[in-house]
């Protein structure tokens, strides 16, 4: 059974750099033709999709994040991990991480992250 | 970018009633569709990929159907575990652009 989980601060200076990693169990990060994704939900609104990386190593972002995002893995740790840079309270939210063949099959529990002085 | 909305945005419903969601695309996105679950505080749950494929695990009750621009998802028979909010997401192109969601509660 795959099982992700979300991990890092929960509190998040503005204009710093939101960091959080997803740890990987019952699977590969590095095999298996499945895609690695981030997804964040600010309180009390929808889904948005922040981004992925390919078991191959190839990401892709949502345009709207593009320029401060980056998703990166760690094959060794089974990991992989979220740097969303020059935060603001707009970027409060309950961030998951999930891997998709075709569809998001399984999901992390979440995770919040607040950003505030 | 494609561009998903979903109608109703909230519908109250009884125990046993039919519900059906309707999502749309902004552009053709052939059946690459997927609806997702989601209760409070908990992550989205998959119940339908490839616009009408019923995830494993998920009750017959649940059903798909459309193609292109149009979707729906039917619950047949209305549970008291299905009240949640209900989203659909294109997976067609980048952006993977999730719909607003319909939310199902108790009438």
């Amino acid at each position: 059974q795959v099982q992700l989980q979300e991990s890092g601060p929960g509190l998040v200076t503005p204009s710093e750099t939101l960091s959080l990693t997803c740890t990987v169990s019952g699977g590969s990060v590095s095999s298996g033709s499945f895609y690695w994704n981030w997804i964040r939900q600010p309180p009390g609104k929808g889904l948005e999709w922040i981004g992925y990386i390919y078991y191959t190593g190839a990401t892709n972002y949502s345009p709207s994040l593009k320029s401060r995002v980056t998703i990166s893995a760690d094959s060794s740790k089974n990991q992989f991990s979220l740097t969303l840079r020059s935060v603001t309270a707009a970027d409060t939210a309950l961030y998951f991480c999930a891997r998709a063949e075709v569809a998001l099959d399984y999901w992390g529990q979440g995770s919040l992250v607040t950003v505030s002085s | 970018d494609i561009q998903m909305t979903q109608s109703p945005s909230s519908v109250s419903a009884s125990v046993g009633d039919r519900v059906t969601i309707t999502c749309r695309a902004t552009q053709d996105i052939n059946t690459w569709l997927a609806w997702y679950q989601q209760k409070p505080g908990k992550a989205p749950k998959l119940l339908i990929y490839a616009a009408s494929i019923l995830q494993s695990g998920v009750p017959s009750r649940f059903s798909g159907s459309g193609s292109g621009t149009h979707f729906t998802l039917t619950i047949s028979s209305l549970q008291p575990e299905d009240f949640a909010t209900y989203y659909c997401q294109q997976a067609n192109n980048y952006p993977f652009a999730f719909g607003p969601g319909t939310k199902v509660d108790i009438k």
